[in-house]
């Protein structure tokens, strides 16, 4: 059974562009999270969707938006891009249970010039 | 305060020795928490649930202490490929997040 699929692997992008990241979760996941985690800092949580809808998102600002398909799948995507938004950005699905845990793409490593 | 707190480290212990990590939470509404592993630059990879009674997978042990809000993994026999971080997650039953503690850093050496 294919894990959680993320792409692309590699991105660079110079500052003030936009950019998409996808997320394909595993078969039978209806929960998707984003994470960033940039060079040397933990896990910052940056959004959640369940069910198509987003449930909950962290700390950032509003260039930082996403969405979730009929089919689970979900996309990220940064506006006017800053130095500072390069990182690894990981996504996790999980079922639709509270007590269910994570499991993670291996991310897409994103670097603003 | 974070919601999940834990002592970067890094732990530098020979092979074989015994090491602990405690992690602090402070949303009273977190109800599961797990161990994650991550090793440079790779996404985290499930370690283990940790129950209120007590968790052991092998050489490793979970405990979740709710009256002082603390969870923590015991590593018995370290090997060196044990080396890596390990990060502590709290899932909150009110707002469904599900927040990474900054990790601990474990280095064992031969």
């Amino acid at each position: 059974e294919a894990g959680v699929t993320q792409s692309p692997t590699h991105l660079i992008k110079t500052r003030g562009q936009q950019v998409t990241l996808r997320c394909s979760p595993i078969s039978g996941h209806t929960s998707v999270y984003w994470y960033q985690q940039a060079l040397g800092l933990g896990l910052q949580f940056l959004l959640w969707y369940d069910e198509g809808e987003e449930r909950n998102r962290g700390n950032f600002p509003p260039r930082f938006s996403g969405r979730q398909f009929p089919n689970y799948s979900s996309e990220l995507n940064v506006n006017a891009l800053e130095l500072e938004d390069s990182a690894l950005y990981l996504c996790a699905s999980k079922t639709g249970a509270t007590n269910e845990k994570l499991f993670f793409g291996s991310g897409t490593q994103l670097s603003v010039l | 305060r974070k919601e999940v707190e834990q002592d970067p480290g890094p732990f530098n212990v020979p092979e074989g020795a015994t090491v602990a990590f405690n992690c602090t939470y402070s949303n009273s509404a977190s109800q599961s928490f797990f161990w994650y592993r991550q090793d440079c630059r790779k996404e985290p990879k499930l370690l283990m649930s940790v129950y209120s009674s007590g968790n052991e997978d092998g050489r490793f042990t979970a405990q979740l202490n709710r009256a002082s809000q603390y969870i923590s993994l015991l590593i018995r026999d370290s090997k060196l490929s044990d080396s890596a971080t390990y990060l502590c997650v709290g899932a909150s039953s009110n707002t469904g997040k599900l927040i990474f503690g900054q990790g601990t850093t474990l280095q064992v050496k031969p």
